[in-house]
């Protein structure tokens, strides 16, 4: 049972250019959600699903889009990077909407 | 909107000293409470919960109590060590919202 992994551990990419951030959990869980971290101020939701085909916006989702084909996966793609998009990206999911969320090792993207 | 406000760290304590870490909320309705807890290099892992007013969360010696009066959730631990040293998130999580908002973290260093 490996949870949520995520990859790629880090990533340095151009302005302008595109990537996909991957997140997996071999839990069977239903919600996954994106957040991205960055200094003094905690951890602000970018999107969320509660379950395959179904997405929705959190608190800054501009600049990133996600999709959900599978229970097991949710990625984020970025489709033109931009300096504001620095920063350090966690997957998270969990069994329902208010039980623990499990989170993975995140990503760390750097865009110069 | 709904947000969560922490003492800003870092906090510095030295070992078996008593540690209190402020967190208290603003939400419309009656939130369920989290502590996560994160580790150098790693995502963020759950240390504490509380879903109702006068719930005590508690793990691994920590310890936190949902008070509704001061819309509080202060996180306490009567003696810290070293492997303590790790920043911490209060949170909250609203069902009719989908969301766990957080808080802006504060850092632990605990000193030999």
């Amino acid at each position: 049972n490996a949870g949520v992994t995520q990859t790629p551990k880090f990533q340095v990419l151009k302005t302008g250019q595109s990537m996909t951030l991957q997140c997996a959990q071999d839990m069977n869980h239903e919600y996954m959600s994106w957040y991205r971290q960055d200094p003094g101020m905690g951890l602000r939701l970018i999107h969320y699903s509660v379950g395959a085909g179904i997405t929705d916006q959190g608190e800054v989702p501009n600049g990133y889009n996600v999709s959900r084909s599978t229970t097991e996966d949710f990625p984020l793609r970025l489709l033109s990077a931009a300096p504001s998009q620095t920063s350090v990206y966690f997957c998270a999911s969990s069994r329902g909407l208010s039980y623990e969320q499990y989170f993975g090792p995140g990503t760390r993207l750097t865009v110069t | 909107g709904d947000s969560v406000t922490q003492m800003e760290g870092p906090v510095t304590l030295s070992e078996e000293a008593f540690l209190t870490i402020n967190c208290t909320y603003t939400a419309t309705g009656y939130p369920s409470l989290f502590w996560y807890v994160q580790y150098p290099g790693e995502g963020l892992q759950l240390l504490l919960k509380a879903t109702k007013a006068d719930d005590k969360g508690s793990n691994k010696g920590f310890e936190a109590t949902y008070r509704k009066e001061t819309t509080s959730f202060h996180l306490e631990k009567g003696s810290v060590q070293v492997s303590d040293s790790a920043v911490y998130f209060c949170a909250l999580w609203m069902d009719s919202s989908y969301k766990l908002i957080f808080g802006s973290g504060t850092r632990l260093l605990v000193r030999p």
